[in-house]
């Protein structure tokens, strides 16, 4: 019940398409819902975070849409572009806790 | 700069050599973890602790300890290295309310045993 299961496992997408990562849990006490993005090398980063009480959230090129009912969040990336490669992870976490339950994470390449 | 700051970047070791990651953070966050991540396994946590004096164990705590006199300090102990322990460790922290700023990464210490 704690897993967030992440998908694809990897992503080849060409300049300008729209790669959508999508992630799914099980806990219904998750409240916290964040992309993190790392860089070869590098240590991961946060990208974008929704709670629950909303179901879309942009910043920029990124969009996070989220599915209450189903248990399901994705990550969209608009006009992607080929510094946009990259490792993205999703991860859940319960407001009252510190604990980030991690998605398994997906390697994206965007051909130029 | 502010951030987590992780040493040393490189490190080889030989099976049986013992060595501490180190992990030092100036943004006074309450909780910092560390986790290995490992090609097609994610990160995978192995400790973590929510204040000074306080360390609990994750994912895959064994061969590894951790203390926390500290706020800003956090070290990663391994007692004696295996192969198996070849990984790229992160250190992590955060401030309690993960909304605006989520966890800070360090660099990371890619680390081989031979």
């Amino acid at each position: 019940q704690q897993q967030v299961k992440q998908s694809p496992q990897s992503l080849i997408v060409q300049k300008g398409g729209i790669p959508i990562i999508n992630c799914a849990y099980e806990n219904t006490a998750f409240d916290y819902f964040p992309w993190y993005q790392q860089f070869p090398g590098k240590g991961p980063a946060l990208l974008i975070a929704i709670r629950p009480d909303v179901s879309e959230k942009k910043e920029g090129r990124f969009t996070i849409s989220f599915n209450k009912s189903a248990k399901q969040f994705s990550l969209h990336i608009m006009d992607s572009q080929p510094g946009d490669s990259a490792t993205y992870f999703c991860a859940a976490s319960m407001d009252s806790n510190y604990q980030l339950i991690w998605g398994a994470g997906t390697k994206l390449i965007i051909k130029p | 700069n502010a951030g987590v700051t992780q040493t040393p970047k490189f490190q080889v070791l030989k099976t049986g050599q013992s060595m501490t990651l180190q992990c030092a953070q100036d943004m006074n966050h309450e909780y910092m973890s560390w986790y290995r991540q490992d090609p097609g396994m994610g990160l995978r946590l192995i400790h973590y602790s929510v204040g000074a004096g306080i360390t609990d164990q994750g994912e895959v705590p064994n061969g590894y300890n951790v203390s926390r006199s500290t706020t800003e300090d956090f070290p990663l102990r391994l007692l004696s290295a295996a192969p198996s322990q070849t990984s790229v460790y992160f250190c992590a922290s955060s401030t309690r309310g993960l909304g605006i700023f989520g966890y800070t990464f360090g660099s990371g210490t890619r680390l081989t045993v031979v």
